[in-house]
């Protein structure tokens, strides 16, 4: 079985912080794991992936997420965040080579100036 | 736009009617995918096409539910007897390969279904 845990529904940060956003994940087989965006009125778009290269992947925008084996982690992080980043995004997991995708609750991201 | 297209973008029915959703994938990718998702929760994987067979459903899916992609080029998705429990976006995604794979889903804006 394959899971994924956001563990938080809302992030608020100002304009310029950085972004933390959480993702526990459970797999039964080595993972691939992935950050999709979701903007208001616009399809599902890719972020960045982990499909067992390097550890540390760096994604479009700015973003990028570190996996974490010991701690079945795979946070997502941007230095300063852009007004444009609001959206909510959804930790993502899938078994390795396989094509079933198992999308997280979602993370809302809010970014006040 | 050579994206996933998907029609309507909306639909309200009434309970106890049909509804049909269709999707245009991306034109060279084989595989075809639908999702569910409900208010406040990640998409759900409902059933996924290789051209134009049906190789995985989940039970999700129950027997209201069909999708056909019958030429392996677009995919539609009917909804018989609908209940209020099917109000939801539905999406639609496409890919050209093996998703945890290649990593990516190419997805449309969702057709988005209230049942009154």
């Amino acid at each position: 079985a394959q899971s994924v845990t956001q563990l938080d529904s809302h992030v608020s940060v100002s304009e310029g912080t950085p972004v933390l956003l959480r993702c526990n994940y459970s797999s039964s087989y080595s993972p691939s794991l992935f950050w999709y965006v979701q903007h208001p009125n616009k399809g599902l778009q890719l972020l960045l992936k982990y499909t067992s290269a390097a550890t540390l992947v760096k994604g479009i925008n700015g973003f990028e997420a570190e996996f974490k084996k010991s701690e079945t982690s795979f946070h997502l992080t941007k230095p300063s965040a852009h007004m444009s980043d609001a959206a909510e995004y959804f930790c993502v997991v899938c078994p390795g080579g396989g094509n079933k995708l198992t999308f997280g609750t979602g993370t809302q991201l809010k970014v006040e100036l | 736009d050579t994206g996933v297209s998907q029609n309507p973008r909306h639909k309200i029915t009434k309970r106890g009617q049909n509804v049909t959703f269709r999707c245009d994938p991306i034109s060279e990718h084989n595989r075809l995918y639908w999702y569910r998702q409900t208010l406040g929760q990640g998409p759900e994987f409902l059933t996924y096409f290789q051209n134009e067979a049906q190789l995985e459903k989940s039970r999700l899916l129950s027997d209201r539910f069909s999708a056909e992609r019958p030429k392996g080029s677009f995919s539609t998705l009917e909804i018989q007897r609908t209940e209020q429990g099917d109000s939801a976006m539905y999406l639609c995604a496409s890919s050209p390969g093996l998703a945890g794979v290649t990593g990516e889903l190419f997805f449309g804006e969702g057709s988005r279904l209230t049942v009154l």
